[in-house]
């Protein structure tokens, strides 16, 4: 069983849909969780954190963690057509050992 | 512009061939790593360095060197490259010592195709 499990997708929106994008996890000692953001031949960039169970939000992205469900989502709302990319979940324990998912490709339909 | 270069940006080679490939990063960052990216794997890490001369393994170092002689450069080296080496690379640094997570500021990438 993999670390962090995340749907490969792909996933088709239209614009302005709700995208919900999520991932699980088996290590209970993350401490940290993270959402990367990769466009097409570029590398990931980090998009947000969190630390700590419940919402982060910034801007029209959510980020959502249940530590007892050991559950991350990322929620982007009123989604654009440059939100597609890859979207990578990250865990880690604090020690730059960072546990990453298989990332769910986005496509924002115009 | 603060960032991380990694070169050629593509590579072809053979098997048994040995490759560099290398990594700069001028952000003064002491942390940089390596990570190989394949299709339903995700990132996974293969070496990193938290600061001059001092490396470690990560998840999948097999068939892989590293050397990390100055602060700045950190690149990645095949021996005897072979085809289940076939992937995306990534050089990747941050700066430890600052409370919160990990940011790390990702190169390019390196897609590398051993025949």
């Amino acid at each position: 069983q993999k670390e962090v499990e995340q749907d490969p997708g792909p996933l088709s929106v239209p614009e302005g849909a709700i995208v919900s994008l999520n991932c699980t996890y088996s290590n209970s000692a993350f401490q940290y969780f993270m959402w990367y953001r990769q466009y097409s031949r570029k590398g990931p960039e980090l998009l947000m954190y969190t630390y700590s169970s419940g919402n982060k939000e910034d801007g029209r992205f959510t980020a959502q963690v249940d530590k007892s469900s050991k559950y991350i989502s990322l929620f982007i709302r009123d989604s654009q057509p440059s939100d597609s990319a890859t979207y990578l979940c990250a865990m880690s324990l604090g020690d730059y050992k960072l546990s990453f998912g298989a990332g769910t490709t986005v496509t924002v339909r115009a | 512009e603060a960032q991380v270069t990694q070169n050629p940006r593509y590579l072809i080679t053979v098997t048994g061939k040995k490759l560099t490939v290398t990594c700069s990063q001028n952000m003064n960052h002491e942390y940089m790593s390596w990570y190989r990216q394949d299709p339903g794997l995700g990132l996974r890490q293969i070496y990193y360095s938290m600061n001059v001369e001092v490396t470690d393994k990560g998840d999948v170092p097999e068939g892989y060197k590293v050397s990390r002689k100055e602060k700045r450069n950190f690149p990645l080296i095949l021996e005897s490259p072979s085809p289940n080496q076939t992937s995306l690379y990534f050089c990747a640094s941050s700066a430890p010592g600052r409370t919160g997570p990990e940011k790390l500021f990702f190169g390019s990438g390196t897609q590398l195709s051993v025949l």
